[in-house]
């Protein structure tokens, strides 16, 4: 699992509300990435780091923000939650070996917008 | 804008049987292609990589195969099982530099399921 965690791994809140959901990796990737999974849609990439405070959109990044302020620890944040954003959350890792670039995800985090 | 598309979207086979699933992409200048499996309520697992200057990668039981030029890549499944049963996914990564290192367009899935 190219030791990453998401937590929490289960969230319900309420319309309006703050979120912050967390990645964090033990192996001190450079790049890591947060998508989202909903059905019909697959997973679409929401933001990426590429280095410690170094961040870029995606293609879904409206209504989230991210934060990077050490090489673990990736932060997704929704600053007024929607019924929209009501997903399931995942966090990635780009590891690379001989010259080949894979991507490993978290297990995963169950968002549940009421 | 890259857009992944995976044909059958849901696939119901008796055990044993080989098969086949297919995705397809719209811009060919890709820098690999992934094949990941999801089990239900858990994360991605990567199966298979295969580079743009590959035409197929081999682990086990799987095949996968990539004809760039027409944008489609096959998974091939030999002898499946009951323990293949999974959503499989897969997804390319064009070929850019800079910041745009790593990121993935994903197809929606092809939801395999494999009878006794």
């Amino acid at each position: 699992d190219a030791g990453i965690t998401q937590s929490p791994r289960h969230k319900v809140t309420e319309t309006g509300t703050p979120v912050t959901l967390r990645c964090h990796q033990t192996e001190n990737h450079r790049y890591m990435y947060w998508y989202r999974q909903d059905p019909g849609h697959g997973l679409r990439l929401i933001h990426y780091s590429y280095g410690v405070k170094d961040t870029d959109k995606g293609e879904v990044s409206d209504g989230y923000s991210v934060s990077r302020s050490k090489t673990e620890d990736f932060l997704l944040t929704l600053e007024s939650a929607t019924s929209s954003q009501t997903s399931v959350y995942f966090c990635a890792i780009s590891e690379s070996a001989g010259g080949w670039e894979t991507q490993y995800f978290g297990p995963g985090t169950r968002l549940l917008v009421l | 804008k890259q857009e992944v598309t995976q044909i059958p979207a849901a696939l119901s086979v008796p055990e044993g049987e080989n098969l086949v699933l297919n995705c397809s992409f719209t811009d060919s200048a890709i820098y690999n292609l992934q094949w990941f499996r999801q089990d239900p309520g858990k994360g991605l697992t990567s199966l298979l990589l295969i580079q743009s200057s590959q035409r197929e990668q081999t682990s086990g039981r799987l095949n996968a195969s990539l004809d760039k030029s027409s944008g489609r890549s096959t998974l091939y499944i030999a002898a499946s099982q009951p323990g293949d049963s999974a959503t499989y996914l897969c997804a390319v990564r064009l070929y850019a530099g800079g910041t745009s290192y790593g990121k993935l367009t994903f197809g929606q899935g092809t939801i395999l399921t494999v009878h006794p």
